[in-house]
């Protein structure tokens, strides 16, 4: 059974490049969400896709966009590119269907690097 | 605003230790709360998962237990090893909404 699986696994662009990231749920999943992870801190909520939807949003701003496609892999899609961007992109989902709703599994993550 | 705070931020302790990692939280109104462990520059592995109705949960040498009305959840640690090096993540669970995270606490079990 495939967990969660994220590619690329690490990524340069340069400032005011655009970059999609992708992520394929654990099997069995419907629901998908995206963190960002700076170095040394804890992982920051960007949104939440569930039915191909976005049902929740954290504090970013729509330069972060994304996607659920009917199979319920999910890309994240950062448009202008900063310096401040340069992270661990965290990919999590988890299944809507079952008592353990809200348990969340994360993949391996794409470190993203703007120069 | 949930906020998540996570004592200590480091620790070091020779193998063999006890060990509890604290975890605080401002907002209890929680559906569940899942203590993680993350490698450095990996994802994050899923260690335990306590739903709101639970106060303890266990699996092996870890033992996380939750006070939601007092905003509070240990996790705990038997005789630490070398390879429980990591950083470990609290994460509480808002109804309906996602995970915020602390801070994490980064281990090191010296031989």
């Amino acid at each position: 059974d495939a967990g969660v699986t994220q590619s690329p696994t690490h990524l340069i662009k340069t400032r005011g490049q655009q970059v999609t990231l992708r992520c394929s749920p654990k099997s069995g999943h419907d629901t998908v969400s995206w963190y960002q992870q700076a170095l040394g801190q804890g992982p920051q909520f960007i949104f939440q896709y569930y039915e191909e939807e976005e049902r929740q949003r954290g504090n970013f701003p729509d330069r972060f966009s994304g996607h659920q496609f009917p199979n319920y892999s999910s890309e994240l899609n950062v448009n202008a590119l900063l310096l401040g961007d340069s992270a661990l992109y965290l990919c999590a989902s988890s299944s809507s269907g079952t008592t353990e709703w809200y348990e969340q599994y994360f993949g391996p993550g794409t470190r993203l690097t703007v120069t | 605003k949930q906020e998540v705070t996570q004592i200590p931020a480091a620790l070091s302790v020779p193998e063999g230790e006890n060990l509890v990692l604290n975890c605080s939280f401002t907002d209890s109104a929680i559906y569940n709360l899942q203590w993680f462990r993350q490698d450095p520059g990996k994802g994050l592995t899923s260690l335990l998962l306590i739903q709101s109705s639970q106060r303890e949960q266990t699996s092996g040498r870890l033992n996380a237990s939750l006070d939601k009305s007092s905003g509070r959840s240990t996790l705990y640690i038997a005789a630490s090893q070398p390879g429980d090096s990591a950083t470990y993540l609290c994460a509480p669970n808002p109804y309906g909404q996602n995970f915020v995270f602390g801070p994490g606490t980064r281990l090191s079990v010296l031989p």
